[in-house]
């Protein structure tokens, strides 16, 4: 099983300033799922990108899968304290034999008012 | 309203005790799944089921049991539970492997 690989691990920011989080992996995925888990539940979907080069735009948050289909980033634009989380990625990867997705260990996000 | 349950929530038992946790949704979705969640580790499946009767090891099943007898349900159960199962479980319900993820809010295992 191919591993992706989130990063950063951690970030704190302050209310405002804009972000970039990273999902990569050496592997191909057929598409790349966004989640986001609030403390205390359960990661809910954000995006699915499917398209090599896809950009999605969902309000201030933009996702983008590279050309490769290896990778995607997540970009938040004045960061909210509503924003704080933990954002996984998660894909099928074609390399993969188990019927599962793969998921990233996650980028624990705090946004200080 | 759409949705996974997890029973209980919070669980504090002690070695050897035998457990379950239930799992139920509402979507009539044919793939079901149990993951585990600890700090640096990420979201780990332990078991998952195609279908009805359908069910296979995921990445860390050493010391879990599943059932499917009805779309609906998919319990995890613990025969004997050890200080290294303590964790937090999700489980999840899909139209296929590969589809949106539904996740339950969790259940929050200690094992003494």
């Amino acid at each position: 099983t191919q591993l992706l690989e989130q990063s950063p691990q951690f970030l704190s920011i302050q209310e405002g300033e804009n972000l970039t989080v990273y999902c990569n992996s050496s592997s191909v995925f057929s598409s790349l799922q966004w989640y986001r888990q609030e403390p205390g539940e359960g990661p809910v979907l954000l995006v699915t990108v499917v398209t090599g080069g896809e950009v999605k735009k969902l309000k201030r948050l933009t996702f983008q899968f590279g050309d490769a289909r290896k990778d995607s980033s997540l970009h938040i634009t004045a960061a909210q304290p509503g924003d704080t989380g933990l954002y996984l990625c998660a894909g099928q990867d074609l390399g993969g034999s188990n019927y599962k997705l793969t998921f990233g260990k996650g980028t624990l996000l705090t946004v200080n008012p | 309203e759409a949705q996974v349950t997890q029973n209980p929530r919070y669980l504090i038992t002690v070695t050897g005790k035998k457990l379950t946790v239930t799992c139920s949704q509402n979507m009539n979705h044919e793939y079901m799944s149990w993951y585990r969640q600890d700090p640096g580790l990420g979201l780990r499946q332990i078991y998952y089921s195609m279908n009805v009767e359908v069910t296979d090891k995921g990445d860390v099943p050493e010391g879990y049991k599943v059932s499917r007898k009805e779309k609906r349900n998919f319990p995890l159960i613990l025969e004997s539970p050890s200080p290294n199962q303590t964790s937090l479980y999700f489980c999840a319900s899909s139209l296929g492997p590969y589809n949106e993820q539904f996740f339950g809010p969790g259940t929050r295992l200690t094992v003494l």
